[in-house]
């Protein structure tokens, strides 16, 4: 069974700019959440779809948005990138309410 | 709010001899809590889960332990290998149908 895969793998943009990760969960999730893990820190939560809506917001600007489509893939938007936005990206997908399970990242760099 | 920490945010054991890893929590309502394992460069990795109907639960080399008296909960790891370093986040989902909450995560050597 294939696991949670994001893209792209790696990524470096300049300040000011926009970026889009994706996200699809393993086959038969239908929740997928994001994580922000800046280097040498915990992850905190950004976002939790399930079933195409979002269910959960974590304590991040408005310039962090996303959204779910009917496959169940998501997408992760951050506008007007600052330097403090570098981290690794993380989604995870779980059937709803159950034990999450991590794609490998994305790492973001901002310049 | 709600938080998850760590007592100690690394640990360093001997080859061989089992790892104690501590997490605390506030969140008196949290009803199931995972432990995950994140080596370098790779996402976490699910290790084992406990609902809070449970005290113990045990899996192959690992055992969690939840004392909701004290909202702590431990990861043990029996005859700890070079491959079990990584970085170990523990994580509570604070009610049903919220998110779940990590810790800052602790560090775990294994010295040859």
């Amino acid at each position: 069974e294939a696991g949670v895969t994001q893209s792209p793998t790696h990524l470096i943009k300049t300040r000011g700019q926009q970026v889009t990760l994706r996200c699809s969960p393993i086959s038969g999730h239908t929740s997928v959440y994001w994580y922000q893990q800046a280097l040498g820190l915990g992850l905190q939560f950004l976002l939790w779809y399930d079933e195409g809506e979002e269910r959960n917001r974590g304590n991040f600007p408005p310039r962090f948005s996303g959204r779910q489509f009917p496959n169940y893939s998501s997408e992760l938007n951050v506008n007007a990138l600052e330097l403090e936005d570098s981290a690794l990206y993380l989604c995870a997908s779980s059937l709803v309410l159950y034990e999450q399970y991590f794609g490998p990242g994305t790492r973001l760099t901002v310049t | 709010g709600e938080s998850v920490g760590l007592h100690l945010p690394t640990l360093s054991v001997q080859e061989g001899d089992n790892s104690i890893i501590n997490c605390a929590y506030s969140n008196s309502a949290s009803d199931y809590f995972i432990w995950y394992k994140q080596e370098s460069g790779k996402g976490p990795q699910f290790i084992i889960d406990i609902r809070s109907n449970m005290d113990k639960r045990q899996g192959q080399r690992v055992t969690v332990l939840l004392n909701k008296t004290v909202k702590h909960l431990s990861l043990q790891i029996a005859a700890t290998q070079p491959g079990d370093s990584a970085v170990y986040f523990c994580a509570e989902r604070g009610n049903y149908g919220q998110n779940f909450v990590f810790g800052p995560g602790t560090r775990l050597s294994v010295l040859p």
